[in-house]
């Protein structure tokens, strides 16, 4: 069984600012994946950045990157230099045993 | 990217009528698709895994006999909502794997249902 965790409802960012969504997770699966996905009002699912669990090393998009602690099981994004355009809803994911399963989301205000 | 079609983008039906909805892989090949369920400010909930060629595997509590799912090809999953009612009202996502590679998740536009 896996569980995902995102303890902030809601934040908020002043523009140009940095702000960080956290994420924990809970999976009995040796081999899974992590993302994170933006849902804008348009609801259309976006992927913001993924996160092999093999991996050390910390996954980076653009302005975009994880902070991934695998023994504390925590997945959290950075958004850098954030945008008016970044305000939306955030969910993490983890992939594993044929299944994606989401958190609760973060809903993401930019504050112009 | 990948493409997934999904349509209609919102319906509205009458209490008691049954109600498809399309999802389609546009270049790709799924062989595996994900149907899940949204409700207002709320999380994506998992109803169902469709491979091609196979039944569904449904999640605990969903009906079966509610939500049939078929995935007739490697491009095409449907689902219907069968006899629907207004607490089936929600938004339906849809998403197709590319493969077998895990990370190749795509995902569709969703569906608004709306029964009166």
């Amino acid at each position: 069984a896996q569980t995902v965790t995102q303890s902030q409802p809601e934040m908020s960012v002043q523009e140009a600012e940095t702000v960080t969504l956290s994420c924990t997770y809970d999976t009995s699966e040796s081999d899974y994946y992590l993302f994170w996905y933006k849902q804008p009002p348009s609801r259309q699912m976006i992927l913001v950045i993924r996160q092999e669990a093999y991996k050390q090393q910390n996954a980076t998009e653009n302005r975009f990157s994880v902070n991934f602690q695998k023994a504390a099981k925590s997945f959290s994004l950075k958004i850098s230099d954030s945008q008016l355009g970044d305000a939306a809803m955030y969910f993490c994911a983890t992939f594993g045993n044929e299944k994606l399963t989401f958190g609760t989301g973060t809903r993401l205000t930019i504050i112009p | 990217g990948a493409v997934v079609s999904q349509h209609p983008s919102w319906v509205i039906c009458k209490s008691g009528t049954s109600v498809k909805i399309e999802c389609r892989s546009l270049d790709f090949q799924a062989t595996t698709m994900f149907w899940y369920r949204q409700f207002p400010k709320q999380s994506l909930m998992l109803m169902a895994t469709s491979n091609e060629g196979s039944k569904a595997t449904y999640e605990q509590g969903v009906e079966k006999d509610k939500f049939l799912i078929n995935h007739a090809s490697l491009t095409l999953s449907t689902l219907t909502v069968t006899s629907a009612h207004p607490e089936d009202s929600s938004f339906y996502i849809c998403s197709a794997r590319e493969g077998i590679v895990h990370e190749k998740l795509f995902f569709g536009s969703g569906t608004q249902l709306s029964v009166l």
